[in-house]
C-alpha cells in the first residue's frame, strides 16, 4: 500500500505564509485532500481537488500539486490556524485510502 | 443541517466485540459512499473501512480485515461498524465520514466521533 509523508511539525510567525507538504506515489494519480484538526475536535476538510475550498473555509488556505508532492499553503496565518493538518488520498495500488502522518502547525 | 452522529463506543475487554453506529441526517444518505476513520490516542488519522452507496463495494485496511465488518441501512440512514476480536491497538476515537468520490475523492462531512477503549 502507498504512504504519504508529512513533516511532523512546522511553525510560522503570525501573518506570514506557511507551506505544508505531503509526498507520496499515490499523488501522481490522485489529488490530495487536506484536513484541519484542532485538539479534541473532529477533522475538518479545508482543501480538495486541484485547489478547492469548502464553503466557510477562508481564502487564505490554498492547495497545489506537482508530481508526487501536494502542498497546503496558508497565506497570512492566523492564531486560529494553529492545528494538526493531515493530507489524504486514494491508495495508488487499490481502492483504499491513505493518510499522511500529520503536521502540527504552530503559529508564533 | 448535514450531520453525522456516531454512537456505540465504550470500554471492552481484549477479544470482545462492539458495534458502532453512525446516524446521518440532512442529506440523501443512500447517494453517498461512507468511510470509517480512527485516531488512536496521540496519533494520526487512520482509514479503517469504506462502503459504497449500495453496499456493492466494501474495503478494509489490512489492520482490521477479517475482524471488522462495515455495513449500512439506507432505509434507516445509518452506517455501522461491527468490531470483533478487539485488541488494545484498536483503542481510538472512531469517526464516520461522508465520501465524495471519483474523480476527486475526499471526505467532506465528519461526525464528532465515538471513543472505543480496549482494555482488561
Amino acid at each position: 500500500s502507498s504512504e504519504l509523508t508529512q513533516d511532523p511539525a512546522v511553525s510560522v510567525a503570525l501573518g506570514q505564509t506557511v507551506r505544508i507538504t505531503c509526498q507520496g506515489d499515490s499523488l501522481r494519480s490522485y489529488y490530495a485532500s487536506w484536513y484541519q484538526q484542532k485538539p479534541g475536535q473532529a477533522p475538518v476538510l479545508v482543501i480538495y481537488g486541484k485547489n478547492n475550498r469548502p464553503s466557510g473555509i477562508p481564502d487564505r488556505f490554498s492547495g497545489s500539486s506537482s508530481g508526487n508532492t501536494a502542498s497546503l499553503t496558508i497565506t497570512g496565518a492566523q492564531a486560529e490556524d494553529e492545528a494538526d493538518y493531515y493530507c489524504n488520498s486514494r491508495d495508488s495500488s487499490g481502492p483504499l485510502w491513505v493518510f499522511g502522518g500529520g503536521t502540527k502547525l504552530t503559529v508564533l | 443541517e448535514v450531520q453525522l452522529v456516531e454512537s456505540g463506543g465504550g470500554l471492552v475487554k481484549p477479544g470482545g466485540s462492539l458495534r458502532l453506529s453512525c446516524a446521518a441526517s440532512g442529506f440523501t444518505f443512500s447517494s453517498y459512499s461512507m468511510n470509517w476513520v480512527r485516531q488512536a490516542p496521540g496519533k494520526g488519522l487512520e482509514w479503517v473501512s469504506s462502503i459504497s452507496s449500495s453496499s456493492s463495494y466494501i474495503y478494509y485496511a489490512d489492520s482490521v480485515k477479517g475482524r471488522f465488518t462495515i455495513s449500512r441501512d439506507n432505509a434507516k440512514n445509518s452506517l455501522y461498524l461491527q468490531m470483533n476480536s478487539l485488541r488494545a491497538e484498536d483503542t481510538a476515537v472512531y469517526y464516520c465520514a461522508r465520501v465524495k468520490g471519483s474523480p476527486l475523492y475526499y471526505m467532506d462531512v465528519w461526525g464528532k466521533g465515538t471513543t472505543v477503549t480496549v482494555s482488561s
